[in-house]
């Protein structure tokens, strides 16, 4: 899997848009790009994941460079129950589900 | 959607004793689960990939002896803590893949709620 960097902790107003961003300069051309969140306590939640194009669906948007070496995150209206460790994950589809998590970015969104 | 249930939530167990976690996927068939283990304030660390009806695969440094993995069926894996130590003391994490779904579907895992053991 390819190595992911992320900011450690990100602070979000209420109601505002949150973008998480995510690097992977070292991704491979088959390598997909997940993101997970943690909610304190709670198993890690599937939000999206994407190859190249971007996504969108009910929790949130995700944008990946055209040169796919970073991609953002991006939750549109942030709620307090949106404050969670965020995990960016890189891996090939055929992997049979296997995931690394690194450390994340803890975001806190603030009334 | 898909569901992992995870039991027991919480559990205090006496050192020297064995404690016994269940995954189950409640509503589709998981051909391969993944264990999880998490300390406070750090993320989670992959301990192993459980295979239906195949013994499980470690990551390096996980001891197979001490944290027993199995996969009888397609929707139940279990994790054995053996002989339990204050050190052991942990979130556990399980996850499960959907099998129909694949890659089609793309591969995500589901979690469950974590089990929260403390050993005394």
């Amino acid at each position: 899997d390819a190595k992911t960097t992320q900011p450690p902790s990100m602070d979000c107003a209420e109601g505002r848009a949150a973008n998480l961003p995510c690097n992977h300069s070292t991704i491979s051309g088959n390598e997909y790009v997940y993101w997970y969140r943690q909610i304190h306590s709670q198993g890690p939640q599937y939000i999206i994941h994407g190859l190249k194009n971007n996504e969108t669906n009910e929790m949130a948007s995700l944008i990946i460079t055209e040169d796919r070496k970073s991609s953002t995150l991006i939750l549109p209206h942030a709620t307090l129950r949106d404050t969670a460790v965020y995990y960016c994950i890189v891996r090939v589809i055929t992997n049979a589900g296997k995931s690394t998590f690194g450390d994340g970015t803890t975001l806190t969104v603030k009334p | 959607g898909a569901v992992v249930s995870q039991h027991p939530s919480r559990v205090i167990c006496k050192s020297g004793t064995s404690v016994k976690i269940e995954c189950r996927s409640l509503d589709f068939q998981a051909t391969t689960m993944f264990w999880y283990r998490q300390f406070p304030k750090q993320s989670l660390m992959l301990m192993a990939t459980s295979n239906e009806g195949s013994k499980a695969t470690y990551e390096q440094g996980v001891e197979k002896d001490k944290f027993l993995i199995n996969h009888a069926s397609l929707t139940l894996s279990t994790l054995t803590v053996t002989s339990a130590h204050p050190e052991d003391s942990s979130f556990y994490i399980c996850s499960a893949r959907n099998a129909a779904a694949g890659q089609g579907a793309g591969d995500v895992l589901t979690f469950g709620a974590g089990s929260r053991l403390t050993v005394l």
